[in-house]
This record gives structure tokens, C-alpha cells and sequence, in this order.
């Protein structure tokens, strides 16, 4: 089936240890987003593809930055976590083409900072 | 600027029972409305849309969500919750065009046996 794959799905990291986490899609889809979620909110977009294109969102903060070698692929590398960036990291994917907004998520890595 | 609103952050209920999960939204422009349901460690899977046509959409699983370009909402129902229904439910609305979408703060419904 084709599909989201996060990879690792928990991740236990230490404060400022660099950390990545990656996201491998076999959608085919143009559009690759990362997401952090916070217990009890919303998704909140920290920036996204549209296939080479990076696009960040203006309140993102710099500790967070992202690759996206190809179209399967997309990876999260947080700099040096501290303690407040201990969150699930959703990746999702979307063909971004008219008329097909859906999105399509990974199950998400759970990311732990001690 | 648009912005979607789920005024409840909790809704409990007994099994069987029938359920409304509200969304608001403010946008001045033409919109496309979606709900997603994310259970307990999961990513967010797409329950149901409107893009056009039928103001009633439907899910495979027995819920429902009526676009009301009047009122400006998506409220999601279903007439009767099973236990498994039990999971966080987040409305998004997408502005003509755009592929990224703003999330409402979400709904957790909480079914009780």
C-alpha cells in the first residue's frame, strides 16, 4: 500500500544533542510537510516542500531546519533540542494539484528530550 | 486571513448515543472543508471533505458533516458512537488554491460505555 513512513517512531534524544528524524513517502506526492504536535493542540507547520522549494514558517525557530535529497524522502534535524521541543513530529504528504488537498500523514515520531 | 474554530475541546458521551462535534470558520473567500480523526499515537486520517457539490458529505464509518455557507460551518455528527470512536477529531479549511491547510484546535471525543 502506498504510504507515509516515519522513521523512528519514539526517539529519545538528550538537551542539545543534534537529532533527525526522517520520513520516507511512496505516494509519489509533489508536497511533503513536518508538523509538531504538542499534547492536546493542533498540528502546527514548521515548513514544507513543494518538491525542491522550502518553504518555512516565519515563527519556526532556527534550531529546526529540513532536507529533501529527493521526492521520497524528507528529514527533520533539530540542532539542539531542548526541553520544550519535546513534541510528536508528524510528517504528511499532498500532491498539492487542484482538487486534491488532502493530506497524507505518518504515524509520527515521539520525540523525548531528558 | 481565515481561521477555524472548535469550541469544544471535550465532548464526552455514552455508547450509542448520538454526537455533534462543532467548526466554525471565517474566511472571506470560497473554502474547501475537511475533517481529520487522530487516535491515541497515530498521524491524522482524513474522515471526510467537501470541495463542491452536496452541501452533506458522508463517511464509510457512519459519520456525517453538513457545509452551511450561511453559518459558516462544518459540524461532523453521527447518530449513534461506538467506543471506538473514541479519538481526537480536527477540522481544517483549506482557501481555494492553497494546499496548506489551518487546523481548528481539535475535539477529543470521549465515549464512554
Amino acid at each position: 500500500d502506498a504510504m507515509v513512513i516515519q522513521n523512528p517512531r519514539y526517539q529519545v534524544t538528550q538537551f542539545g544533542k543534534p537529532v533527525t528524524l526522517s520520513c520516507s513517502q511512496t505516494l509519489n506526492h509533489n508536497v511533503m510537510y513536518w508538523y509538531q504536535q504538542k499534547s492536546s493542540q493542533a498540528p502546527k507547520l514548521l515548513f514544507h516542500y513543494y518538491d525542491k522549494d522550502f518553504n518555512n514558517e516565519a515563527d519556526t525557530p532556527d534550531n529546526f531546519q529540513s532536507r529533501r535529497p529527493n521526492t521520497s524522502f524528507c528529514f527533520l534535524d533539530i540542532r539542539s533540542p531542548g526541553l520544550g521541543d519535546a513534541a510528536m513530529y508528524l510528517c504528511a504528504t499532498s500532491s498539492g494539484g487542484p482538487d486534491s488537498y488532502e493530506q497524507y500523514f505518518g504515524p509520527g515520531t515521539r520525540l523525548t528530550v531528558t | 486571513a481565515q481561521s477555524v474554530t472548535q469550541l469544544d475541546s471535550q465532548v464526552p458521551v455514552f455508547e450509542e448515543a448520538p454526537v455533534e462535534l462543532r467548526c466554525n470558520y471565517s474566511s472571506s473567500v470560497s473554502v474547501y472543508l475537511f475533517w481529520y480523526v487522530q487516535y491515541p499515537n497515530q498521524g491524522l486520517q482524513l474522515l471526510l471533505k467537501y470541495l463542491s457539490g452536496s452541501t452533506l458529505v458522508e463517511s464509510i464509518n457512519g459519520f456525517e458533516a453538513e457545509f452551511n455557507k450561511s453559518q459558516t460551518s462544518f459540524h461532523l455528527r453521527k447518530p449513534s458512537v461506538h467506543i471506538s470512536d473514541t479519538a481526537e477529531y480536527f477540522c481544517a479549511v483549506y482557501l481555494g488554491g492553497s494546499y496548506i491547510p489551518t487546523f481548528g484546535r481539535g475535539t477529543s471525543l470521549i465515549v464512554h460505555p
